[in-house]
């Protein structure tokens, strides 16, 4: 069964100051990789994903991600977070092997954008 | 975009007692899941549901929990006699295909409160 690490449970930052997340998963297999938001009071809105090919991977509002397969890692990164990026980050894998689609989660990275 | 849609937004019941929560997935979408947060844990998959059937459950999708597509709109998740530990966040989803890399949209979740 696969699992999902997340290391930073909170983080703060000042507006303007960049940020990465990180997320480790644990799998056998090959996985497809996510990264979800949610913004206080909304639902749960997908940030970016990976399936194969470019490493790198871009997605909405300014957020990429780099999936380093040797370190088991997809952290979410961003080069300059503003105050309305205030939400929980959540890292998600499930397998690619077969077509189980359930989502693996990581427990989740609270990011407070101070102005 | 498309949204699917949760309600209650909050539930409160007696330990014991049955609640159904309710979910209306996205309009042409064929797959819906079932997810659960206890508060400071992670998201944890319950269940997923194809063509009136379970598709996949977790070991937390015990008898105690069953779901419905009683309509051709909404799909429900029923705990026949809750319990303490039942207390969480419970978020629906959808997605058009069951894929591994297939998007789910995700709804905006029902707090449930079991006293």
């Amino acid at each position: 069964a696969q699992s999902v690490s997340q290391h930073n449970h909170h983080v703060i930052l000042s507006e303007a100051a960049s940020l990465e997340l990180g997320c480790n998963y644990s799998y056998g297999g090959t996985v497809n990789l996510f990264w979800y938001v949610q913004y206080p009071g909304q639902h749960l809105q997908l940030l970016l994903k990976y399936f194969s090919g470019d490493p790198l991977v871009k997605g909405i509002k300014g957020f990429e991600a780099e999936f380093i397969k040797s370190k088991f890692s997809f952290n979410l990164r961003k080069p300059s977070v503003q105050w309305s990026d205030t939400a929980e980050y959540f890292c998600a894998v499930n397998a690619r092997d077969g077509t189980a689609s359930k989502l693996t989660f990581g427990t989740g990275t609270r990011l407070q954008v101070t102005l | 975009e498309p949204e699917v849609t949760q309600t209650p937004s909050h539930q409160v019941t007696q330990m014991g007692q049955e609640v159904i929560l309710r979910c209306v997935p996205i309009s042409n979408h064929l797959y819906f899941y079932w997810y659960r947060q206890i508060l400071g844990q992670k998201v944890e998959f319950l269940v997923s549901f194809y063509n009136n059937e379970i598709s996949e459950k977790s070991e937390i999708f015990d008898d105690q929990f069953s779901v419905e597509r009683p309509d051709g709109s909404n799909f429900t998740l029923k705990i026949r006699s809750t319990k303490l530990e039942d207390s969480a966040m419970y978020f629906c989803a959808s997605s058009e295909v069951m894929t591994s890399g297939s998007r789910q949209f995700f709804g905006p979740g029902t707090r449930l409160t079991v006293l």
